[in-house]
């Protein structure tokens, strides 16, 4: 079956220290990847994207993500934290389906807090 | 500015009423999607339209109803025999369904609370 699984629900760090939010799907090809962002009660925010050009994507907001095959991970990173980072983080897999159309599978989320 | 607005952000119902969340985007997409979010999980997908007159059920239909007669507009009713109805809804808009075209914006959302 296809899925992502984000390894950590809660993560925490202080301002100005790196970021590590881990992700690792499974497919039977190399799929689409992506990281949304989403604050208290809003939508979701693209962070980036990968779609099998260079596996070190870099995204908004100084955030980056590597995709390693040989790990099936997809791991975003960012070298120092701000108070502003501090939101629910989601690692979503684009599944190209027979029937013609991509499907997005959701990861259960990272909740991100930074502290001063 | 185009992108996609979720009326209202809190809507709160006495259960076993139908309630009607509303999606508009004036990004020109052709695809539109709903999505349910509950607490700790991630994105489950309800209903989606390719085009307009044209729906699909996702993952999690039971309970619920769209309609697509224009272009912008995708509004998803919540009805009384979905069992637990109170979630974040979201909507979200791409210009296709497949490749490249397939990339998702999101709307703020709309929080229902039925009791």
């Amino acid at each position: 079956a296809q899925s992502v699984t984000q390894l950590d629900s809660h993560v925490s760090v202080s301002e100005g220290t790196p970021v590590l939010l881990r992700c690792n799907y499974s497919s039977s090809y190399s799929p689409s990847l992506f990281w949304y962002v989403q604050h208290p009660n809003k939508g979701l925010q693209l962070l980036l994207k990968y779609t099998s050009a260079a596996t070190l994507v870099k995204g908004i907001n100084g955030f980056e993500a590597e995709f390693k095959k040989s790990e099936t991970s997809f791991h975003l990173t960012k070298p120092s934290a701000h108070m502003s980072d501090a939101a629910e983080y989601f690692c979503v897999v684009s599944l190209f389906f027979s029937g013609g159309y991509n499907k997005l599978i959701f990861g259960a989320g990272t909740r991100l807090a930074v502290h001063p | 500015d185009g992108g996609i607005t979720q009326s209202p952000k809190y809507l709160f119902r006495k259960e076993g009423q139908n309630v009607t969340l509303s999606c508009e985007q004036n990004l020109n997409h052709d695809a539109m999607y709903w999505y349910r979010q509950d607490p700790g999980q991630g994105l489950r997908l309800i209903y989606y339209s390719q085009i307009v007159n044209d729906f699909q059920k996702g993952d999690i239909a039971e309970g619920y109803s769209v309609s697509r007669e224009k272009k912008e507009s995708f509004p998803l009713t919540v009805t009384s025999a979905q069992k637990n109805p109170t979630a974040f809804y979201l909507c979200a808009s791409s210009k296709g369904l497949a490749g490249d075209l397939h990339e998702q914006y999101f709307g703020p959302g709309t929080r229902l609370t039925v009791t």
